[in-house]
């Protein structure tokens, strides 16, 4: 079966720098989510989208930004890059018009392992 | 706002025998599904198992089944046979029920170490 895809699979950025994080959910899953996962720690929620509209805020901090395209892939873009956002960054993806149980699983990409130096 | 907690920061189980790991949650809502998630080495997040909140019969999942109590707000996850690829950080999540695009809520987690 098809997962959530993620790329890139690993960067590398040094501090002041931007970088774009890609999410492609699973085909027919209409919401995205993105999650932070800093060493030894649990995920946070940043945010998500529906429908290419974001439908919920979390922790994200203002240099970051996210979108959904019409082909609803989200991609995440985030500027002045601080050493504290090195971390796991996930995406989820759920399918919402499935009704019942379905529309709150959430299934997670590999992730993107970001280290800033 | 909701919060979950695992108080098992670790824990080990021999291979072959059966381990529990505890999740309790704090929420108003009556409405809300359950779930939890293994998070092996490789970091890769896998849904393990989930129960909706209004169902008394719990959760299974072959090996893999949960204790649900909604009074006591707690929702534990048994592990039978324990095998060397269980070996991974376990993560409790909530969920309100709502529209649907509401995000999870995570425990700390904790970490199982299967033994051979």
């Amino acid at each position: 079966a098809a997962g959530v895809i993620q790329s890139p699979r690993h960067l590398i950025k040094e501090k002041r720098e931007t970088a774009t994080l890609k999410c492609y959910p699973i085909p027919r899953h209409d919401t995205v989510y993105w999650y932070q996962q800093g060493p030894g720690q649990d995920p946070q929620f940043l945010i998500s989208f529906y429908e290419k509209m974001q439908s919920d805020k979390g922790s994200i901090p203002d240099r970051f930004s996210a979108q959904q395209f019409s082909d609803y892939h989200s991609e995440l873009n985030m500027s002045s890059l601080e050493l504290g956002d090195s971390a796991l960054y996930f995406c989820a993806s759920s399918q919402r018009l499935a009704g019942g149980l379905t529309l709150y699983e959430q299934y997670f990409g590999p992730g993107t392992r970001l280290t800033v130096t | 706002a909701q919060t979950v907690t695992q108080s098992q920061p670790e824990m080990s189980v021999q291979e072959a025998e059966t381990v529990t790991l505890s999740c309790t949650y704090d929420t108003s809502e009556n409405n809300y599904y359950l779930f939890w998630y293994k998070q092996p080495p490789s970091r890769q997040m896998i849904l393990v198992i989930r129960q909706e909140a209004y169902k008394q019969q719990n959760a299974t999942e072959n090996r893999f089944s949960v204790n649900f109590q909604k009074a006591a707000k707690s929702f534990s996850l048994k592990i039978s046979d324990s095998q060397l690829g269980d070996t991974a950080m376990y993560f409790c999540a909530f969920i309100q029920e709502n529209s649907g695009n509401t995000p999870l809520v995570f425990g700390k987690g904790t970490r199982l170490s299967v033994i051979a």
